[in-house]
């Protein structure tokens, strides 16, 4: 399961960390990535992290030096630190994990319900 | 690599076949491509990887094929509960990225 928390209203310029509880599974095996929705619009991969020590992130062009994804295995937590949030960047923030272990890239088999940020 | 989806909107009954279609701006390496379905207020769910392979617990209805660049997702016989919006994703390559989507509507 994935449960994502953080979200809310915020304004341009600030900065917000959005959280992701990770159960039921091997956290560290598998890669892990936050994937956005505009209002009304479709899917946008924003930032991924590698599976096991390595933990090699990687972001969108759009968000890159502004969004950080960390890992924290003991407390199986994914996180997204967003820093000078534009209104570009209100979305749903989901959570979602890849589908097979070990890959850095694939599809995600399992996401969260997803989080709210609005920038405004 | 930027992924297009047509058409955008597929307007269709139940029982008829939906053929939606992805396209690549440039190849996909081993046909690292997945299909997702996502209905109003619920996450993505997963309906194919690798271009043609059904994740668990996806009926028989649902098939993908292509290669390259030219992908399809097909949908023999349209159930009540297929209306919905379908994303392709590639993940040959970083960044990931997705289709704008197609809206299947009754």
């Amino acid at each position: 399961q994935l449960l994502e928390s953080g979200g809310g209203l915020i304004q341009p310029g600030e900065s917000l960390t959005l959280s992701c509880r990770v159960s039921g599974f091997d956290f560290h095996t598998f890669a892990m990535a936050w994937v956005r929705q505009a209002p009304g619009k479709g899917l946008e991969w924003v930032s991924g992290i590698t599976s096991g020590s390595r933990s090699n992130t990687d972001s969108e062009e759009s968000v890159r030096g502004r969004f950080t994804v960390t890992r924290d295995i003991s407390r199986n937590l994914l996180s997204l630190h967003l820093n000078a949030l534009t209104e570009e960047d209100t979305a749903l923030y989901y959570c979602a994990r890849t589908s097979r272990k070990w890959l850095d890239r694939d599809v995600f088999d399992l996401w969260g319900r997803g989080t709210l940020v609005v920038v405004s | 690599i930027l992924l297009t989806q047509s058409p955008g909107t597929l307007s269709l009954s139940p029982g008829e076949r939906a053929t939606l279609s992805c396209r690549a701006s440039q190849s996909i390496s081993s046909t690292h491509l997945g299909w997702y379905q996502q209905k109003p207020g619920q996450a993505p769910r997963l309906l194919i990887f690798a271009a043609s392979t059904r994740a668990a617990g996806i009926p028989d209805r649902f098939s993908g094929s292509g290669s390259g660049t030219v992908f399809t997702l097909t949908i023999d016989t349209l159930e009540p509960e297929d209306f919905a919006v379908y994303y392709c994703q590639q993940y040959g390559s970083s960044p990931l990225t997705f289709g704008g989507g197609t809206k299947v509507e009754i």
